[in-house]
């Protein structure tokens, strides 16, 4: 079974300073992939960011990057430079890349305050 | 264009009631999905189609039926609301054919109160 642990349920950063927002996970698959959504007080998610198991390098998309650490079962989103729009909760998944099923498993979220 | 169309966006109905939600995606996606999202804004999946077949379908009461007439289109139907069942339903799709590492693309959710 998949499991996902994101301890902080609430963070505060100054505009235009870095965050990084804590995501550990647990899984017997040996291929998987990792996810960050985001979703605004208007309550759509957005994808953000994806990083596969085997990939080498960590993932970056645009102002987001993801500091995957496969011997820890970390996968920790870094934002870089925050804005005011950045406000939101945050959710880590995870999915097994070795079926057709998709199904993601989420973390309880990361609700981030970003302050003026 | 909207990528995953979810209709309607607020349900307000009495307990009891059968009511449904759809969703249409124009990804060209191969799986859709199913999620309830309660008031502590936890995640959890209800179904999982592939290419219109059921994949999962995670200890939902029975009441709650999808309905997949192509890949394209997932609807849900509820029937006997109860209050329990008052949450956010969001429909997602995705690409997981092996090894894909897709995100999923959201609908924009449905608030269910049940009264």
């Amino acid at each position: 079974a998949q499991k996902i642990t994101q301890t902080q349920p609430g963070m505060f950063v100054q505009e235009k300073e870095a965050v990084t927002l804590d995501c550990t996970y647990d899984t017997s698959d040996p291929s998987y992939g990792l996810f960050w959504y985001k979703q605004p007080s208007s309550g759509e998610m957005i994808f953000l960011i994806y990083q596969g198991s085997y990939d080498q390098q960590n993932a970056t998309e645009g102002r987001y990057s993801l500091n995957f650490q496969k011997a820890r079962k970390s996968a920790n989103l870094v934002i870089s430079a925050s804005q005011l729009g950045d406000s939101a909760m945050y959710f880590c998944a995870m999915r097994d890349l070795n079926t057709n099923a998709g199904k993601s498993t989420f973390g309880d979220g990361t609700t981030l305050t970003v302050k003026p | 264009d909207t990528a995953v169309s979810q209709t309607p966006k607020y349900l307000v109905t009495q307990m009891g009631n059968d009511k449904s939600i759809k969703c249409e995606q124009n990804l060209g996606h191969d799986t859709m999905y199913w999620y309830k999202q309660d008031s502590k804004k936890f995640l959890k999946i209800m179904f999982s189609y592939n290419n219109k077949e059921l994949i999962i379908n995670e200890t939902v009461p029975n009441r709650f039926s999808p309905k997949s007439p192509d890949k394209a289109h997932l609807n849900l139907h509820i029937n006997s609301l109860e209050l329990g069942d008052s949450a956010v339903y969001f429909c997602a799709s995705s690409q997981v054919g092996r090894g894909s590492g897709y995100g999923y693309t959201f609908g924009s959710g449905t608030r269910l109160t049940v009264v």
